[in-house]
């Protein structure tokens, strides 16, 4: 069964908008981790945030952590055309050893 | 400094025939991961290696075997090619099992007619 959830599935904004997408998980986790992917390409990685975090920042990324909720965000600010992409979360799981991902939310940021 | 490659980028299969998708990474990481990702959807995990030596069943491991061949180098095999397995395939590796970055090649698209 899948560990992680994202929410929306698709969003489609104007260059310049915040993003915001949800994650929301089901069992204890240490950390969570959001990915990027771009058409046709590998994952790349954006943030890693620990369990006892509840916010860490990478440039125009924020991403918060409610382990009450078992759930996260991940906020891009000022979205830009590049930015269009698939984005997962992704938990550990089964004793922590391996990372299970989410169906993801696809983002298209219009010009 | 290639990061993770895999090896080959495309390969089209008949029902039955057999494989091997080549993983290896240059950053020295002791874990190493397969997953598919089918179209619309998430990675699912096939297989992974915690640790030199070690491998275990992910959540789809069915109909594929692995070998962690040294600390670099970890393949994925198809016995038996299904319809049913064509995706991508992607390899990860990570410092340490499940609490750091995983960090990806660019997949091989498999096709199985």
């Amino acid at each position: 069964s899948q560990q992680g959830e994202e929410d929306p599935q698709a969003l489609s904004i104007q260059e310049g908008e915040n993003a915001t997408m949800n994650c929301s998980y089901k069992t204890s986790i240490n950390n969570l981790q959001w990915y990027r992917q771009n058409s046709g390409r590998g994952l790349v990685h954006l943030i890693l945030i620990r369990s006892n975090e509840r916010e860490k920042h990478s440039g125009r990324l924020r991403v918060t952590l409610d382990t009450s909720k078992k759930s996260s965000s991940l906020l891009i600010t000022a979205s830009r055309a590049a930015d269009t992409a698939s984005y997962f979360c992704a938990t550990p799981s089964g004793g922590y050893n391996k990372l299970i991902f989410g169906a993801g939310t696809r983002l298209a940021v219009h010009p | 400094n290639a990061g993770v490659t895999q090896t080959p980028k495309f390969q089209v299969l008949k029902t039955g025939q057999s494989m091997t998708l080549q993983c290896a990474q240059d950053m020295n990481h002791n874990s190493m991961y397969w997953y598919r990702q089918d179209p619309g959807m998430g990675l699912r995990l096939i297989y992974y290696s915690a640790s030199e030596g070690t491998t275990d069943k992910g959540e789809v491991p069915n109909g594929y075997n692995v070998s962690r061949l040294n600390k670099r180098e970890f393949s994925l095999r198809l016995e038996s090619a299904a319809p049913s397995q064509t995706s991508v395939y992607f390899c990860a590796s990570s410092e340490a099992p499940g609490n750091s970055p995983l960090h990806f090649g660019n997949g091989t698209r498999l096709t199985v007619t």
